[in-house]
């Protein structure tokens, strides 16, 4: 079975430009994740889609953040405008719903650097 | 605040010996218990688990990994390591009423030959 695929795998950008991740989960795996992992840090949730809804965007910087899972399958994560502190790997995951087994799988991550 | 702490940022060990690394977590209640392992150039994955039942817990590649409730721990062991765990070890917690899991910051093990 394919896993987790995210592209690009990394990203240089100058601050205030926009960029944008994309993730396409394993197939048939209805809940996708999107994470924020700094260096020396473990992995943060930034937003959680049950298919084609996101049920918990609490720690998600709305004011330049945003992310879209319209059909319910692949999902794009949006940074406009990028600042300095953006730099770090953003993590995809998916994960079936209603198993119980509740293991995510992760894809390779996109590094970003914002100079 | 809840947290998830591992104490050890960086291990260095020589082959054959023993490993356990520590991880608390400061939630109340039922929870479900992770360790991921992320080894150079690879993703995150799953280790080993812990939902109910025996709180001894076998994973992959020789790991195993003990709930013990009472000190909320869940540390992670192998008897005897192998050059081939150098890898960063991520511990996990899920509280069962709530989907979000929240991970430590992750400990560095690095085995000499």
């Amino acid at each position: 079975e394919a896993g987790v695929v995210q592209s690009p795998r990394y990203k240089i950008i100058e601050k205030k430009q926009p960029v944008a991740f994309w993730c396409n989960p394993i197939s048939g795996h209805n809940t996708l994740y999107w994470y924020l992992q700094n260096l020396g840090q473990g992995p943060e949730l930034l937003i959680r889609y049950e298919n084609e809804e996101a049920v918990d965007d609490s720690q998600l910087p709305k004011d330049r953040f945003s992310a879209e899972r319209l059909k319910g399958v692949d999902s794009t994560l949006k940074i406009q405008p990028a600042e300095l502190g953006d730099s770090a790997v953003y993590l995809c995951a998916s994960s079936r719903t209603g198993t119980g087994l509740y293991e995510q799988y992760f894809g390779p991550g996109t590094r970003l650097t914002v100079t | 605040a809840q947290s998830v702490s591992q104490h050890n940022h960086h291990v260095i060990l020589s082959e054959a010996a023993s490993l356990e690394l520590g991880c608390n977590y400061s939630y109340g209640g039922t929870v479900n218990l992770f360790w991921y392992v992320q080894y150079p150039g690879q993703h995150l994955q799953l280790l080993l688990k812990y939902f109910s039942g025996d709180p001894l817990v076998k994973g992959i590649k020789g790991f195993e990994a003990e709930f013990i409730k009472s000190k909320f721990s869940f540390n992670l062991r192998k008897p005897s390591v192998q050059w081939s765990d150098t890898a960063e070890y991520f511990c996990a917690v899920r509280p069962n009423r709530d989907d979000k899991i929240i991970f430590g910051k992750g400990t560095r093990l690095h085995i000499l030959p």
